[in-house]
């Protein structure tokens, strides 16, 4: 069964429109960790975003910001005002259990900014 | 801070031969790096986890005698793709992990290497 699921494999917004990702995950441990990442074209993976599961509030880093729904298991990502250079692969990514390290990615969503 | 390099950055070679890909954690100590896999318009597919001076740990189905990863030292593994075919062809990406997970904040402690595109003709 798959743990990470991102169900948009590509997105196309207008500039400086806001976009959200999708992204639900699955799991039954209470502790987990969700993140978001970004991979242009070059191929780096670029943190983005990162929600605890004992977070009480939604996190917020600029211009990103994640809405969590625990409840639905969805952490959705939001970009508000795109860019051009927004254009790239997102991954949503979860780590369950305290102390764990491996992190588990969904299929990604290919968003491309139009001008 | 927190720069993992990963060298070369893309391999061409020919079906039978060896390659080894080098990870490096430049101003931090790892005690752990992950080497994973991508293929084209793919998701990241951990393969194993590596851990300084022991042996690494593998995910399911990931041939350990084809994959050969050695973490030697607190800033540098490596992965050999032996014998290599062209359906080993793709992108590989380590990450690694700071000794003391201090760097960074106390859950981004993970930091990614740019990847390296192997091509195996």
């Amino acid at each position: 069964a798959q743990k990470i699921t991102q169900t948009q494999p590509g997105m196309f917004v207008q500039e400086k429109e806001a976009v959200t990702l999708d992204c639900t995950y699955d799991t039954s441990d209470p502790s987990y960790g969700l993140f978001w990442y970004k991979q242009p074209s070059s191929g780096e993976m670029i943190f983005l975003i990162y929600q605890g599961s004992y977070d009480q509030q939604n996190a917020t880093e600029g211009r990103y910001s994640l809405n969590f729904q625990k409840a639905r298991k969805s952490a959705n990502l939001v970009i508000s005002a795109s860019q051009l250079g927004d254009s790239a692969m997102y991954f949503c990514a979860m780590r369950e259990g305290p102390g764990a390290q491996k992190l588990v990615f969904g299929q990604g969503t290919r968003l491309t900014i139009n001008p | 801070g927190a720069v993992v390099s990963q060298h070369p950055s893309w391999v061409i070679c020919k079906s039978g031969t060896s390659v080894k890909i080098e990870c490096r954690s430049l101003d931090f100590q790892a005690t752990t790096m992950f080497w994973y896999r991508q293929f084209p318009k793919q998701s990241l597919m951990l393969m194993a986890t590596s851990n300084e001076g022991s042996k690494a740990t593998y995910e399911q189905g990931v041939e350990k005698d084809k994959f050969l990863i050695n973490h030697a030292s607190l800033t540098l593994s490596t992965l050999t793709v032996t014998s290599a075919h062209p359906e080993d062809s793709s992108f590989y990406i380590c990450s690694a992990r700071d000794i003391r997970g201090t760097l960074g904040s106390s859950y981004n402690e993970q930091f990614f290497g740019p990847g390296t595109r192997l091509t195996v003709l």
